[in-house]
């Protein structure tokens, strides 16, 4: 089975600094996984995703997310925040079984401090 | 390409009517999926699609929910005696094809709110 862990359910950055955002998956086959946004009341938009192709994945508004197997990790990252990135963000891993539905985590809100 | 489309965007009832939502994938996806998402949380599978058959359900999905996809293209959900456990955001996702490397798309979703 197919899970994924967010650490931290609410991230706060300066303005410019560094944005990190942690996922943990557990997947016992090579894990497909995404970085989702959400603004308020909307739908979740794809920042990135990772299938197996390289491991740095860039994405967009500047974001990307390295996999580590050795460190089972699909961290997101951005150098600089921006107010605009200020939202909420879902680390995902697709099933291998019929649907391949995803299978989301419980999210990272993110504030950026002006 | 327009999107996901959902309908309507919000909606409150009150407990014990039934409701019902729309979702309108984009045009060439085969498949569809329904989420819920309450708050401070991420999605939850309810049900998946391919074309107009409905491949799976979760546990999630008790007898008052009900999904459809006639024709392969729009999907509706029902939820009928509506409680108060059901406020939530019902997200609609399409994807193209087979596989796990695709990406979903999803709608702005329905919130309901049960009172």
């Amino acid at each position: 089975a197919q899970s994924v862990t967010q650490l931290g359910s609410h991230v706060s950055v300066s303005e410019g600094a560094l944005v990190l955002l942690r996922c943990n998956y557990s997947s016992s086959v090579p894990p497909y996984l995404f970085w989702y946004v959400q603004y308020p009341n909307q739908g979740l938009q794809l920042l990135l995703k990772y299938t197996s192709a390289a491991t740095l994945v860039k994405g967009i508004n500047g974001f990307e997310a390295e996999f580590k197997k050795s460190e089972t990790s699909f961290h997101l990252t951005k150098p600089s925040a921006h107010m605009s990135d200020a939202a909420e963000y879902f680390c995902a891993v697709r099933g291998t079984n019929t649907g391949n539905q995803f299978y989301f985590g419980t999210g990272t809100s993110l504030t950026v401090i002006p | 390409d327009t999107g996901v489309s959902q309908d309507p965007r919000h909606k409150i009832t009150k407990r014990g009517q039934n409701v019902t939502f729309r979702c309108d994938p984009i045009s060439e996806h085969n498949r569809l999926y329904w989420y819920r998402q309450t708050l401070g949380q991420g999605p939850e599978f309810l049900t998946y699609f391919q074309n107009e058959a409905q491949l799976e359900k979760s546990r999630l999905l008790s007898d008052r929910f009900s999904a459809e996809r006639p024709k392969g293209s729009f999907s509706t959900l029902e939820i009928q005696r509506t409680e108060q456990g059901d406020s939530a955001m019902y997200l609609c996702a399409s994807s193209y094809g087979g596989g796990e490397t695709g990406e979903a798309f999803f709608g702005q979703g329905t919130r309901l709110t049960v009172v």
